[in-house]
């Protein structure tokens, strides 16, 4: 039972460049969510998707993009890197208004942008 | 606008104490308040509370919510090293997709 499944696990960009971060789960959930965490600030949302074919900005949205591409997926791409994008990053997904309302976390991705 | 204040921000203890983590918030529609243990991967789910009073407890961790004065606590008793991690609380809220607003968090460090 996979869970949710994140790819890639560490990257260093180098500025200006793109990379796209990958999010899967298994578990017939219907909303998915990207947070970043960094030193002290907790996490902080990016985008979610509340379901299948919408998405909205979370709290730090500037900077990236998303796509849920269907149920599974949900994809965090970053256009052009900047040195203040360098943070951990988790994929979410929930069974929204479901009885267990929490979340479950993918393993997270370590982005270092030079 | 919706937050999550958590205090202490961080907390060294000896193995054996009692600690208890705070949480406090401002929310438009409360839903639910969750805390998760993080230690240095990603966040496990601890406890969901929706109702005042009500003690959560797993083990010698438990948890309480107050919605009336805003806040949540984390007891943890008898400390453990395996203990030391940071925990999070996170506050969810009606009509708003399931999204989590995060607190800071708290790092706890168990010293032997």
């Amino acid at each position: 039972n996979a869970g949710v499944t994140q790819t890639p696990k560490f990257q260093v960009l180098k500025t200006g460049q793109s990379m796209t971060l990958q999010c899967a789960q298994d578990m017939n959930h219907n909303s998915m969510y990207w947070y970043r965490q960094d030193p002290g600030m907790g996490l902080r949302l990016i985008y979610y998707s509340a379901s299948e074919g919408t998405t909205d900005k979370g709290e730090v949205p500037n900077g990236y993009n998303v796509s849920r591409l269907n149920k599974r997926e949900f994809s965090l791409r970053l256009e052009s890197a900047a040195p203040s994008q360098t943070s951990v990053y988790f994929c979410a997904s929930s069974e929204t208004g479901g009885p267990n309302y929490g979340y479950t976390f993918g393993s997270g991705t370590r982005l270092t942008v030079v | 606008e919706d937050k999550v204040v958590q205090s202490p921000l961080s907390l060294v203890v000896h193995e054996g104490d009692t600690v208890t983590l705070n949480c406090s918030y401002e929310v438009t529609n409360f839903r639910s308040l969750l805390w998760y243990k993080q230690e240095k991967k990603a966040p496990t789910f601890l406890f969901m509370l929706t109702s005042s009073g009500i003690e959560k407890k797993s083990g010698r961790l438990s948890s309480i919510l107050d919605k009336k004065e805003l806040f949540s606590i984390l007891n943890i008793t008898a400390t453990q090293t395996g203990d030391s991690a940071v925990y999070l609380c996170a506050l969810g809220i009606y009509n708003q997709g399931g999204k989590l607003i995060f607190g800071q968090g708290t790092e706890l460090s168990v010293k032997p």
